[in-house]
């Protein structure tokens, strides 16, 4: 079974707007760790935004924030003001104890002039 | 130079060639990853070295062969690799604890196998 699942394969948004990038987890373990990466064109993965397990709000990073539902294991991303720069795959993952993050299949995001 | 960073940034290899990938790390992290990222698939881990011993081996085919001399140094020794082995190479390095601190990426490697 998938760990991590991003089911938008591909999103588009306006300039300025808002955008909310979809993900959900499995784990049995109560203690856990999710990651949003940024990978533009270029390859290089970027780190944006960690949320905690038992973190009781919300993290958000300047223009993202991370909409954590632990209940129904979602960890999804919300990039306000979006910019033309923000247009790049993203991945949502999962780092159990120990080191092993793992990585969702990335959703492509375009951000339109 | 900071952060991570890998060479070759292209490789174009021969089936029986031998050829290696570099990664070196600037920011003091005591563990190291090599990534596999190919077309369509979600990035996979190959392998994991904590403290300079290899903790994680995920099933990896023996031509691929890692080592890591330091802490920040990482090295991925390809030889006799498929077609389907061309791909993204990426390396990551972080604090091996507490478990939740983030991976730093480096740009990668981009593999084509002829």
């Amino acid at each position: 079974a998938q760990k991590i699942t991003q089911t938008q394969p591909g999103m588009f948004v306006q300039e300025k707007e808002a955008v909310t990038l979809d993900c959900t987890y499995d784990t049995s373990d109560p203690s856990y760790g999710l990651f949003w990466y940024k990978q533009p064109s270029s390859g290089e993965m970027i780190f944006l935004i960690y949320q905690g397990s038992y973190d009781q709000q919300n993290a958000t990073e300047g223009r993202y924030s991370l909409n954590f539902q632990k209940a129904r294991k979602s960890a999804n991303l919300v990039i306000s003001a979006s910019q033309l720069g923000d247009s790049a795959m993203y991945f949502c993952a999962m780092r159990e104890v120990g080191n092993k993050l793992v990585f969702g299949a990335g959703t492509i995001l375009r951000v339109k002039s | 130079e900071t952060g991570v960073t890998q060479t070759p940034r292209h490789l174009v290899m021969g089936m029986t060639n031998k050829k290696s990938l570099k990664c070196e790390q600037h920011l003091g992290h005591n563990a190291m990853y090599w990534y596999k990222q190919s077309a369509k698939k979600p990035l996979e881990l190959m392998f994991v070295y904590s403290l300079e011993e290899r903790v994680e081996n995920n099933s990896v085919p023996s031509r691929f062969s890692p080592e890591c001399p330091n802490s920040s140094h990482l090295f991925l020794h390809l030889h006799t690799l498929q077609p389907e082995d061309s791909a993204l190479y990426l390396c990551a390095s972080s604090q091996a604890l507490p478990f939740y601190n983030e991976q730093f990426f480096g740009p990668g490697t981009r593999l084509t196998v002829l």
